[in-house]
């Protein structure tokens, strides 16, 4: 199947710092990517979604100006979390879907876990 | 909002055993349903896509199976072996998004 990379794979950071998460697709290009969190023993929550050269559209409670995604390339999306704090911490996991629209499968990249001291 | 609830929440099974994992939905209207595999703190990895116009799929020794008048789905998995050991999670795929489940975790013992 397709493989989704995402950088860094585990990140530690202050609190008050920013972080930058990005996730390729290495052999398809991505019309539409997914960005989720998970917490621990919880199941992946949309946090937004992106499709190349528009702007995101982020789940109701998610704060796009603390979520900053950006959708430049058909390989690449990234997920900016700005002034990060503790309750921030979590496994934030990306997913890349072809041209095939909603009956396409989503390839999952294998995460970035962010925690913010 | 669509709502997805797997069961069991975990399962402990000896090695050789066929078991089911359940899945269920509260809004019949999806376009696809996929069930996927999660290691301890590593991604996901898709075990199989099932779309709405369909009733299962296979694969080696995967089955999953969809109903979607009734809002369920399993995922037969046959002759259980230790490395099948992680968390199963079901997604139901809508307009826009997946929804997941929260995940069976299984443990196969030798």
């Amino acid at each position: 199947g397709a493989v989704v990379s995402q950088h860094p794979s585990r990140v530690i950071c202050k609190s008050g710092t920013s972080v930058k998460i990005e996730c390729r697709s290495l052999d398809f290009q991505a019309t539409t990517m997914f960005w989720y969190r998970q917490f621990p023993k919880q199941s992946l929550m949309l946090m937004a979604t992106s499709n190349e050269g528009s702007k995101a559209t982020y789940e109701q409670g998610v704060e796009k100006d603390k979520f900053l995604i950006n959708h430049a390339s058909l390989t690449l999306s990234t997920l900016t979390v700005t002034s990060a704090h503790p309750e921030d911490s979590s496994f934030y996991i990306c997913s890349a879907r072809g041209a095939g629209g909603v009956t396409d499968t989503q390839y999952f990249g294998p995460g970035t876990r962010l925690t913010v001291l | 909002k669509q709502e997805v609830t797997q069961i069991p929440a975990a399962l402990s099974v000896p090695e050789g055993e066929n078991l089911v994992l359940n899945c269920s939905f509260t809004d019949s209207a999806i376009y696809n349903l996929q069930w996927f595999r999660q290691d301890p703190g590593k991604g996901l990895t898709s075990l199989l896509l099932i779309q709405s116009s369909q009733r299962e799929q296979t694969s080696g020794r995967l089955n999953a199976s969809l109903d979607k008048s009734s809002g369920r789905s399993t995922l037969y998995i046959a002759a259980s072996q230790p490395g099948d050991s992680a968390t199963y999670l079901c997604a139901v795929g809508g307009r826009y998004a997946l929804n997941f489940g929260k995940g069976t975790s299984l443990l196969v013992t030798p």
